[in-house]
């Protein structure tokens, strides 16, 4: 099955620093990319996600870049504020198969 | 528009008892889904329901848990009887018609907070 694996686990930044989440996923049957931030005590939301036949999306301050021949994507945060302080999950579902979310990384932004 | 509502949001219960799990998704999303999160961990998807029929539930432990989605909105899931390591936080999720293959935005309620002791 898909194995999906998120690095690093912790990110401590600076305010107005910029973070970067790297995902990776095994099944190259995957073509779709998104990303959940979850906050304390609910549930994930969406942030961004991105489909395989895009290299690269931006919103905002958030941005994803997808290289599909290496399996991986990353979560690009630029200039990073308190409120940015959460657990990131990516998702790589394979086509045809259900969700498979990655172990979150903890993201920390100090003041 | 309302978000994905669960009840009840915490609930502590012994092991080898019982507990059901409401959702209430959002409107006229046809999709359904219960992950399951340990603490420190991702979703892990347990069952995804299209209207009232089931997509995919191979990682749903059935020897000891069930759900339903009757008349294709609210769902419940039930865990009979609970072992301890059950306990995690039960997260429903609901997005627009999400067939197998396609994939649209999951919005996801506040959780359940399981313990078992």
């Amino acid at each position: 099955g898909e194995n999906v694996e998120q690095h690093p686990s912790t990110l401590s930044v600076q305010e107005g620093d910029s973070a970067v989440i790297k995902c990776t996923y095994s099944d190259s049957a995957s073509n779709y990319f998104p990303w959940y931030k979850q906050e304390l005590g609910k549930g994930p939301q969406l942030i961004i996600d991105i489909r395989s036949n895009v290299g690269e999306k931006k919103d905002q301050r958030i941005a994803v870049t997808l290289n599909k021949t290496a399996k991986h994507f990353s979560l690009h945060i630029t200039e990073t504020q308190p409120e940015d302080s959460a657990v990131y999950f990516c998702a790589a579902p394979p086509y045809g198969q259900n969700f498979v979310f990655g172990p979150g990384t903890r993201l920390s932004v100090l003041p | 528009e309302a978000g994905v509502a669960q009840s009840p949001r915490y609930k502590i219960i012994e092991k080898r008892q019982s507990v059901a799990f409401w959702c209430n998704p959002i409107s006229g999303h046809a999709t359904l889904y219960w992950y399951q999160q340990i603490l420190g961990q991702g979703p892990k998807l347990l069952i995804q329901f299209q209207n009232n029929g089931v997509v995919d539930d191979s990682q749903l432990p059935k020897d000891r848990f069930s759900a339903e989605r009757l008349k294709g909105v609210d769902s419940t899931l039930k865990i009979q009887p609970a072992k301890l390591e059950d306990s995690a936080v039960y997260l429903c999720a609901s997005s627009l018609d999400s067939g197998r293959g396609s994939y649209n935005e999951q919005f996801f309620g506040p959780g359940t907070r399981l313990t078992v002791l």
